[in-house]
């Protein structure tokens, strides 16, 4: 079967740095995405990784390694606006995207 | 530029009911995606698009229906609602369909069945 697996909440402190992971197993592999969602929003793009190694984006990273079905979302200065759900999603070999069910995480003053 | 708009926003309906969820983008994407997102579990893609005229079925697309009849439109149905299909539903679109296209959501629709 197909499974994405990531931490179902995670809390940090504003101004640190925390490391969201995802690891997964599925049929095929086309790419790994990031995805930011607010409370009762919709989800917004953050990353892709397709080959290993880290992708660095201002404030946030994204690591890939497919050898080891692992990723992580690594995000820097934590703001208080970076309180959210982080989806990560594989492309699987339909093209369709197998998605996690999010880590939700909590920012700290 | 509105991107993606779903309507409506939300809704009651009761079971047997049927219903048709719209979507509509302005940004020209060949590729358009339902989902439905369940406290605790992902997103989990009900049916899709790749083109204009195309449909395909994804991971839960029983008790639904979709059609593809121009680029910008792609409703989803419910046929005879039953409380299970309560849920929050997303429409989604990418400039293609494959690696690196990045899909663009709407506000979605939070549907209660009741």
């Amino acid at each position: 079967g197909q499974n994405i697996d990531q931490p179902t909440e995670m809390t940090a402190t504003e101004g640190a740095i925390v490391q969201i992971n995802c690891t997964y197993q599925t049929s095929g592999f086309n790419g790994l995405f990031w995805y930011q969602q607010h409370a009762g929003e919709a989800p917004t793009f953050l990353s892709y990784n397709v080959l290993d190694g880290l992708e660095e984006k201002g404030r946030f990273s994204s690591f890939l390694s497919r050898s080891k079905g692992y990723s992580y979302l690594l995000l820097k200065e934590l703001q208080m606006k970076d309180s959210a759900s982080y989806l990560c999603a594989v492309e699987d070999s339909n093209y369709q995207l197998i998605w996690g069910a999010g880590t939700k995480l909590i920012i700290k003053p | 530029i509105a991107g993606i708009t779903q309507a409506p926003t939300s809704q009651i309906l009761a079971a047997g009911r049927r219903m048709t969820l719209r979507c509509t983008q302005d940004m020209r994407h060949n590729a358009m995606y339902w989902y439905r997102q369940d406290l605790g579990l992902g997103l989990r893609l009900i049916h899709y698009s790749n083109t204009a005229g195309t449909t395909g079925k994804g991971e839960v697309p029983d008790g639904y229906s979709v059609s593809r009849a121009n680029t910008d439109d792609f409703p989803l149905t419910l046929a005879s609602a039953v409380p299970s299909q309560t849920s929050v539903y997303f429409c989604a679109s990418s400039a293609g369909q494959g690696s690196s296209y990045e899909q663009y959501f709407g506000p979605g629709t939070r549907l209660t069945v009741t």
